[in-house]
């Protein structure tokens, strides 16, 4: 199985700061279509999980574009370019490549 | 706005079988791939099962495989999870969700708000 990893695990942000994700595969995510095969979900307190980015970089309808998915291969980043409030959660990557899809551990994101 | 909503959750003794159900609204599941994430309590986001739009192909985790069966059924708009010869760590809240991409098996889009299982004697 892929393995997905995330730093950090645990971030700290001022709002209005820019945040940064990041997330590696133990295999490339790249299919010969030239598409990369990982989205990023947050789950809030209490809620479901949402979906902000697929395919690496393609922001899901209704998501603020302060949110912004980058890479390719094995290296990813998630940014929030001004945090706010309301941005508080745990961030997961997850390779949507190969059977059995893997998520990663999750970055659980505050604020100070 | 598409709805989900999971039911059939519950206390059950080890060995035993639940199954789950996940109700679709206000679109056709018939057109998307479905799939059902986990969640034990306190950590991450496992991924179950999924399914093809037309229940021609399953995929299962190695932990459920053998135990748990994804099926669907179009015509009553709804999604099932048959989970038997249950285990302790299969306790979990357990989400289905779709797929924002028709023709895709990931970019889960839409999620239900959970039905909680708990496995213990």
């Amino acid at each position: 199985d892929i393995v997905m990893t995330q730093s950090p695990l645990s971030l700290s942000v001022t709002p209005g700061e820019a945040a940064s994700i990041s997330c590696r595969s133990s295999q490339s995510l790249l299919h010969s279509n030239g598409n990369n095969y990982l989205d990023w979900y947050v789950q809030k307190p209490g809620q479901s999980p949402q979906l902000l980015i697929y395919m690496a970089s393609n922001r899901a309808s209704g998501v603020p574009d302060r949110f912004s998915g980058s890479g390719s291969g094995t290296d990813f980043t998630l940014k929030i370019s001004k945090v706010e409030p309301e941005d508080i959660g745990f961030y997961y990557c997850m390779q949507v490549l190969e059977i059995s899809f893997t998520f990663g551990p999750g970055t659980k994101v505050d604020i100070k | 706005e598409v709805q989900l909503v999971e039911s059939g959750g519950g206390l059950v003794q080890p060995g035993g079988s639940l199954r789950l159900s996940c109700a679709a609204s206000r679109f056709s599941i018939s057109s998307y791939w479905m799939t059902w994430v986990r969640q034990a309590p306190g950590k991450g986001l496992e991924w179950v099962a999924n399914i093809k739009e037309d229940g021609s192909q399953k995929f299962y985790v190695d932990s459920v495989k053998g135990r748990f069966t994804i099926s669907r059924d179009n015509a009553k708009n709804s999604l099932y999870l048959q989970m038997n010869t249950l285990r302790a760590d299969d306790t979990a809240v357990y989400f289905c969700a779709k797929s924002h991409l028709i023709g895709s098996n990931g970019d889960l889009q839409h999620w239900g708000q959970g039905t909680l299982v708990t496995v213990s004697s």
